[in-house]
């Protein structure tokens, strides 16, 4: 079946610092992508829409200068939290569509990134 | 989208059969019933998705009623394994097209020995 993978599944970084996190459809094409955060306890929040050669959809609320995202090919998005901060601590998850597939809610979700800003 | 209301937790014994229900009273005639599955710390897992009447895989059973407005998930003699956090999710488009998936609270379904 599809498979999503994640990079870092951890990390650990400074207050000020930017932390790049990736996510990649491995074998198959997905012309989009969608990023969720998830603090303990709670449910999983979508970010952003992440869209292959185009521009990523922000969700209101969140700052797209602060989470950059970048869908530059039909297997890799990337999220970068820039100068993070403590509050950004969070369980971060993307996710992919496969083409083709029926039901638009079926979507394959990679293992997550726990970013902890020190 | 389709506003969504699960239980918050539900405790189940070893081996009994768990039905987590579903209220969707604004779910749209497009819209598909799709259920994940979350453990700590990992990303959720597809489980089951249906459109109507009864859908079974092997892993769970998925009972939509005529209305629709409700779906009921069906996780046969659940087992330890079986505790984690299960969502329900109404949207999607039956020509294929793609919406953004939102979650709701989800349902903590804790599995006692």
């Amino acid at each position: 079946g599809a498979v999503v993978s994640q990079h870092p599944s951890w990390v650990i970084c400074k207050s000020g610092t930017s932390v790049k996190i990736e996510c990649r459809s491995l074998d198959f094409q997905a012309t989009t992508m969608f990023w969720y955060r998830q603090f303990p306890k709670q449910s999983l929040m979508l970010m952003a829409t992440s869209n292959e050669g185009s521009k990523a959809t922000y969700e209101q609320g969140v700052e797209k200068d602060k989470f950059l995202i970048n869908h530059a090919s039909l297997t890799l998005s990337t999220l970068t939290v820039t100068s993070a901060h403590p509050e950004d601590s969070s369980f971060y998850i993307c996710s992919a569509r496969e083409e083709g597939v029926s039901g638009a809610n079926v979507l394959t979700f990679g293992a997550g990134s726990r970013l902890t800003v020190l | 989208l389709a506003k969504t209301t699960q239980p918050i937790s539900m405790d189940s014994y070893e081996g009994q059969e768990v039905n987590i229900t579903c209220s969707h009273n604004n779910i749209a005639t497009n819209d598909y019933i799709t259920w994940y599955q979350q453990f700590p710390s990992q990303g959720p897992r597809f489980i089951i998705q249906g459109y109507k009447t009864k859908v079974t895989n092997e892993v769970a059973s998925l009972f939509i009623p005529a209305d629709r407005k409700s779906s009921t998930l069906s996780l046969p003699r659940v087992s330890l394994s079986d505790t984690a956090v299960y969502y329900c999710l109404v949207g999607g488009s039956l020509s294929g097209g793609y919406q953004k998936v939102t979650f709701g609270t989800g349902t903590k379904l804790q599995v006692i020995p």
